[in-house]
């Protein structure tokens, strides 16, 4: 069965600091794996696409990596900031599919920021 | 450009009563996708349309429908609504037919509340 697990469920940090969030897959065939930000109330925005050949990948302070033999991912957040506070889900694409029915959605993590 | 638009942004209906949601891709996008999230089950795919035909859809049941018109613009129908079904619906845009390297906008999101 096609899963992805992230962890940890929610976090806690204060503004300044760095903190890892990470995303176990077991989704096969595999394509490529997707990082969004939700903030509340809003519908989620891409962070990253990573593909299989890809191990590292920035977006301002957002650095993705991808371990295509362990199947696990990070997304590594540099010097926090108060809009940082939001949930972060991973994604991953069932490469036997076209379609974006073949999506399959981890839980996500709720990130806090605090002053 | 304009992002993706969803209306209402806010429903509240009682059980039995059927509803529909609209959204406005980006301009230029072809496919779209709608999306339920809930607390418990986090983001689940509903349908997938391109080109005014539905390419894919999710485990519900048939009282959830969908259609997409010829400008891309896109609705989503909930018949004989049950309290389960209050959740956010997202909808998403992409410029092709779910190519599994595209991206995705979603918009705002519609939030049911059914009682």
């Amino acid at each position: 069965k096609n899963q992805v697990e992230q962890s940890p469920q929610s976090l806690i940090i204060l503004e300044g600091k760095n903190c890892t969030l990470q995303c176990n897959y077991t989704v096969s065939p595999f394509s490529n794996l997707r990082w969004y930000k939700q903030d509340t109330g809003r519908g989620p925005v891409s962070l990253t696409i990573m593909t299989f050949s890809e191990n590292t990948k920035s977006n301002g302070r957002y650095t993705a990596t991808l371990d295509a033999d362990t199947k696990q991912s990070s997304l590594h957040i540099t010097a926090s900031q108060l809009s940082d506070s939001a949930s972060y889900i991973c994604v991953v694409p069932n490469a036997g599919g076209t379609s974006y029915g073949k999506l399959t959605f981890g839980q996500g993590t709720i990130l806090t920021v605090h002053p | 450009k304009a992002g993706v638009t969803q209306t209402p942004r806010y429903l509240i209906k009682t059980r039995g009563q059927q509803v529909t949601l609209s959204c406005s891709p980006i301009s230029g996008h072809r496919s779209v996708s709608w999306y339920q999230q809930t607390p418990g089950q986090g983001l689940q795919f509903l349908f997938e349309y391109f080109s005014e035909t539905q390419r894919n859809k999710g485990n519900f049941p048939g009282r959830f429908s969908g259609r997409q018109f010829s400008n891309s613009r896109s609705e989503m129908n909930v018949s004989t609504l049950e309290l389960g079904d209050s959740a956010l619906y997202l909808c998403a845009s992409s410029l092709a037919a779910g190519g599994l390297q595209e991206t995705q906008y979603f918009g705002p999101g519609t939030r049911l509340l059914v009682l």
